[in-house]
Parts: C-alpha cells; sequence; structure tokens
C-alpha cells in the first residue's frame, strides 16, 4: 500500500523551515527518505527503523511514530539546494523494494 | 565508489523492436531493482534481485524480461513495448535485500516507445 505524504507542494523563503509527512494505513518496520531533483535520480537522505534506530545525512533530521505508522522530515534553515521532490518510501510485504508516496515538491525562494 | 550506471541515456523504439537496458554497481551490493517512473510520479517498483536471484516480481507484464548475469549487472530487455511504457526507468542497488540498506539509484534510462 502507498504511504500518504502531506503536504503537497511547499514554498518556502530561503532560512525557512519546513515539515513534511509520510503516513501509512499497515504497521511499518522502517521508512526510508529521498529527494529528487528535476532531471536527476533520487538521492537517499534518511533511513529511521522501528526501535528508533536512523541513518542518514547529518544536516537532515526526521522522525518515526510507530504506533502511529508516521515519520516526519524536518529541514531547517532551509537553502536553495534543497528543492526537489522529497518522498518517502516503505518497504513491501516481502521487506525487499520500496513504495514510494506520491511525493512532496519543494520550492526554495531566495 | 558510490555510483549506479546505466545505459543508454535515451532510448527510442517502436512498438516491434527488441530492445534491452543495461545497469552496472561495483558496490559489492546484492540486492538491485528496476523502477519506472512516469513524469510527477513516484518510482514504481517492478522488480527485486537479492543474491542474483528474482525475488519479487510486481506483476509488470512479460514485455518486460529482467536478467542479473552477475552480482554487478542488471539488464531489462524490453519487447513488443506499447506507447504506455515510456518513462524514466531507473536501477537501483543496496547492501543487502532487507528494509535497513539505502538504495542507490542510477540516472534512468528515458525511454520513448513510438
Amino acid at each position: 500500500q502507498q504511504p500518504v505524504q502531506s503536504p503537497q507542494a511547499v514554498i518556502l523563503r530561503e532560512g525557512e523551515d519546513a515539515v513534511i509527512n509520510c503516513s501509512s494505513s499497515k504497521a511499518l518496520y522502517s521508512v526510508h527518505w529521498y529527494r529528487q531533483k528535476h532531471g536527476e535520480a533520487p538521492v537517499f537522505l534518511m533511513i529511521l527503523l522501528k526501535g528508533g534506530e536512523q541513518k542518514g545525512h547529518e544536516k537532515i533530521s526526521a522522525s518515526f511514530n510507530e504506533k502511529k505508522q508516521q515519520s516526519s522530515l524536518y529541514l531547517t534553515a532551509s537553502q536553495l539546494s534543497y528543492s526537489g521532490t522529497y518522498f518517502c518510501g516503505t518497504p513491501g510485504g516481502g521487506a525487499d523494494g520500496l513504495t514510494f508516496g506520491k511525493g512532496t515538491h519543494l520550492i526554495i525562494q531566495p | 565508489d558510490t555510483e549506479v550506471t546505466q545505459t543508454p541515456k535515451h532510448l527510442v523504439m517502436g512498438m516491434t523492436n527488441k530492445k534491452s537496458l543495461k545497469c552496472e554497481q561495483h558496490m559489492g551490493h546484492r540486492a538491485m531493482y528496476w523502477y519506472k517512473q512516469k513524469a510527477k510520479k513516484p518510482p514504481e517498483l517492478m522488480f527485486v534481485y537479492s543474491y542474483e536471484k528474482l525475488s519479487i516480481n510486481e506483476s509488470v507484464p512479460s514485455r518486460f524480461s529482467p536478467e542479473c548475469p552477475n552480482s554487478s549487472l542488471l539488464n531489462l530487455h524490453l519487447h513488443a513495448l506499447q506507447p504506455e511504457d515510456s518513462a524514466l526507468y531507473l536501477c537501483a542497488s543496496s547492501q543487502g535485500p532487507g528494509s535497513w540498506d539505502e538504495q542507490y539509484f542510477g540516472p534512468g534510462t528515458r525511454l520513448t516507445v513510438t
């Protein structure tokens, strides 16, 4: 089942903060976050695992609420380079491969 | 080296053609994936290879045929495609087949079926 992301789009001024949410109707063991710039491949940002373990970029923070089956990605003091589409991905039934949400389009203006 | 390479970058093919997409990684990853991405949509999982064995086929039409000749290479053979198959085809790899390893994506092959 496809995770649900919100908001669909965000427009920020450089330096502002943003939160992107991802929720699932099924139990989650992990949540992956990726960013894709126009015409480029998705780039790994972070993995959050059940139990609290996480790995990813130091400048990006995220949370994972296992009970609520939700994850949030926090972008603070946004930079122009943060622009792009952010996808959360959750493992499928066989734990291999990811099912991605529809994405959140983030635009950072100077 | 954290690079996944894909060839060709662009491909235009007719509905009766046979073509192949190639993906390569030299990170020692044991899981490799094919995703299909339409414009302004998320990547959709097509195939997963785990330790060179096909572990998931997400009900993809038989006109798409994956192949994993060795642990570094992944091919996608295309035959009798439809115009709606036009999309960006992304290859990815991860250390293992679990949900705890990040996936590294290649730049993709942009396929146009005429």
